[in-house]
């Protein structure tokens, strides 16, 4: 699977949007990138994944490069409890394979 | 949603004893679970991957004696830490997937001392 590089950490002030880059340059025509979180001792949480066209959902929005390079997630309003490690992972769409988590970006969401 | 149980969510056990950590997929069958472990200020490292009947499959490094995992059915995957050691003491977390899927259960906090 392809690496994934993404900045340690980053603050965001509450209620203004926070963008998370990832870079991919690395990445397949077959591989989805996917963006989980991670809120202190929980389990990851799934937030959204896309191939090329960007995506939004109820939580995010994704947008792809169109080299496919890099992404960006985009929480639109960040609140507090937005505050997370985020993990951006690169794999062909085949669930049961294994996922692995890189470093991730700390997101401290300030008021 | 898919819903993944994961019990205990903390357990202190003593130096040379046993601990077995469930994962339970509530609402679907799991083809595939995973089991990772995560130390402090670290990222989750995944430890094994394991689908229902047969033998899990370690990652390097892994010692698959010290952690049995035993995946009997399609919603219930066990990880057991065998001779615990205070160096056990971590954050487990189990992932079950199906078609639709990769969803984790909320972690396990094992301290040995």
């Amino acid at each position: 699977d392809a690496k994934t590089t993404q900045p340690p950490s980053m603050d965001c002030a509450e209620g203004r949007a926070a963008n998370l880059p990832c870079n991919h340059s690395t990445i397949s025509g077959n591989e989805y990138v996917y963006w989980y979180r991670q809120i202190h001792s929980q389990g990851p949480q799934y937030i959204i994944h896309g191939l090329k066209n960007n995506e939004t959902n109820e939580m995010a929005s994704l947008i792809i490069t169109e080299d496919r390079k890099s992404s960006t997630l985009i929480l639109p309003h960040a609140t507090l409890r937005d505050t997370a490690v985020y993990y951006c992972i690169v794999r062909p769409d085949r669930y049961g394979n294994k996922l692995v988590f890189g470093a991730g970006t700390i997101l401290r969401v300030k008021s | 949603g898919a819903v993944v149980s994961q019990h205990p969510s903390r357990v202190i056990c003593k130096s040379g004893t046993s601990v077995k950590i469930e994962c339970r997929s509530l609402d679907f069958q799991a083809t595939t679970m995973f089991w990772y472990r995560q130390f402090p200020k670290q990222s989750l490292m995944l430890m094994a991957t394991s689908n229902e009947g047969s033998k899990a499959t370690y990652e390097q490094g892994v010692e698959k004696d010290k952690f049995l995992i035993n995946h009997a059915s399609l919603t219930l995957s066990t990880l057991t830490v065998t001779s615990a050691h205070p160096e056990d003491s971590s954050f487990y977390i189990c992932s079950a997937t199906d078609s639709y899927g990769y969803t984790f259960g909320s972690g396990t906090r094992l301290t040995v001392v």
